[in-house]
């Protein structure tokens, strides 16, 4: 059982929008403001969208943003794409003693 | 270009220890605040931490596997290696080695921004 609940599936069409939520507890996703996602194709490796809550690298697209209220992240894919079918995971600082918790994941997929 | 490459055996037996080395390019395990850990991911399921390394030494585990698990690195090969003691069914997963770069001095919560390709090992007798 992961540490971090996220809902199995997610679904929109092509142009809307779609939120995957991240819920931990206080020890974690409400403790800190270090929350990143991470995107994951059929046989990839992950790549990391969203680090410490809300902020892009370089190279993701605008389209993805992150939040946080209380112990809930969320995830917000705007203007869904093709491409933008894959699992998300979300992961967390939860303390020194254990500095990254994964959450269940969550497969979107673009109808 | 920083790249991670995973390698290890591909079946090992129940009650045998395992042993994977993550070998990288593109940085180097003696800077200040360059890390690497190991994330396992069962086949169709999440991932899950397993391990952490930083420049200084400084060894982090997974609080549910830290009895079976060391990580050590070599920096002169630019290697980390991870081994994990009696190896059951359950720890069939494909391995992943991936870096973290803690700027600003901090570690907390930073993301890992490179993935090795990962390496699946199967556990069965």
């Amino acid at each position: 059982q992961s540490a971090l609940t996220q809902p199995p599936s997610a679904s929109g069409s092509p142009g809307q929008s779609v939120t995957i939520s991240c819920t931990g507890t206080s020890s974690d996703v409400g403790g800190y403001n270090y929350v990143s996602w991470y995107q994951q194709h059929p046989g990839k490796a992950p790549k990391f969208m969203i680090y410490e809550v809300s902020k892009r690298p370089s190279g993701v697209p605008d389209r993805f943003s992150g939040s946080k209220s209380g112990n809930t992240a969320s995830l917000t894919v705007s203007g869904l794409q093709a491409e933008d079918e894959a699992d998300y995971y979300c992961s967390s600082y939860a303390g020194s003693n254990n500095p990254v918790v994964f959450g269940g994941g969550t497969k979107l997929t673009v109808l | 270009q920083i790249t991670l490459k995973e390698s290890g055996p591909t079946l090992v037996k129940p009650t045998q220890t395992l042993t994977l080395t993550c070998t990288f390019s593109g940085f180097s395990l003696s800077t200040s605040g360059v890390g690497v850990g190991w994330i396992r991911q069962p086949p169709g399921k999440a991932l899950e931490w397993l391990a952490l390394i930083y420049w200084n030494d400084d060894k982090r585990y997974s609080p549910s596997l830290k009895s079976r698990l060391t990580i050590t690195k070599d920096t002169s090969k630019n290697q980390v290696v991870l081994t994990m003691t009696n190896m059951d069914p359950v720890d069939t997963a494909t391995y992943y080695c991936a870096h973290r770069y803690c700027s600003g001095g901090s570690c907390y919560g930073v993301p890992f921004g490179y993935w090795g390709q990962g390496t699946l090992v199967t556990v069965s007798s």
